[in-house]
């Protein structure tokens, strides 16, 4: 399996960018597709964004589209989170994680995750 | 869109007990459903996969079941560190939009 370790959280002001990272470890990160998750302060899972193996498709949540946009360079297994346009609400630990325990090429379950990082949007 | 309504919201239960967590999704679908454990500080981790196949650790004391619109998670005899939220999850072919439950908290007295 796949070790994913987030960076980039920090405090920000509303409206202001924040650039996550994930790095994974091991050989196979380019097999897996990815997704970002974040949870706010004492609530549920929240999902944000997939993108495919290649990179070439990505999807977004409502909450987060045209504000947020996931990319992944799979030379250096790294997945990306710019954020833009911050709000309140938007604070919570971000995971990044992957789908995996695929079957038939359908993969379905997210089987790997980060450690999550905290970001605090306020002023 | 689906929709994926966890209940109990809360379960309290002894040790030895057995657990029995629902997931009803809205509407119903074909694919399969994962479930989750996260114990408070820790990122979510993988219990069962594919609706009812446990992942690589996973006690065989969890099992998972169901299909179409009703799926359970149950735990057979509960040990004290099953405290922790339990959260149902799927994901669309296409678009590949992914839902979680809201969760079910599970306390251990």
């Amino acid at each position: 399996e796949v070790r994913l370790v987030e960076s980039g959280g920090g405090l920000v002001q509303p409206g202001g960018s924040l650039r996550l990272s994930c790095v994974a470890s091991g050989s196979t990160f380019s097999s897996y597709e990815m997704t970002w998750v974040r949870q706010a302060p004492g609530k549920g899972l929240e999902w944000l964004s997939y993108i495919s193996t290649s990179g070439h498709v990505t999807f977004y949540a409502d909450s987060v589209k045209g504000r947020f946009n996931i990319s992944r360079d799979n030379t250096d297994n790294s997945l990306s989170l710019q954020m833009s346009g911050l709000r309140v609400e938007d604070t919570g630990v971000y995971f990044c994680a992957g789908l995996g325990y695929c079957n038939g090429g359908s993969c379905y379950s997210l089987s790997m995750w980060g450690q999550g990082i905290l970001v605090t949007v306020s002023s | 869109e689906i929709v994926l309504t966890q209940s109990p919201a809360t379960l309290s239960l002894s040790p030895g007990e057995r657990a029995t967590l629902s997931c009803r999704a809205s509407p119903g679908f074909s694919n399969s459903l994962a479930w989750f454990q996260q114990r408070p500080g820790q990122a979510p981790r993988l219990l069962i996969y594919d609706t009812s196949n446990r992942a690589t650790g996973i006690p065989v004391r969890f099992s998972g079941s169901g299909s179409g619109t009703d799926f359970t998670l149950t735990i057979s005899s509960l040990e004290p560190e099953d405290s922790a939220l339990y959260y149902c999850q799927q994901r669309d072919s296409w678009p590949p939009r992914i839902t979680f439950g809201q969760g079910t908290r599970l306390d251990i007295k």
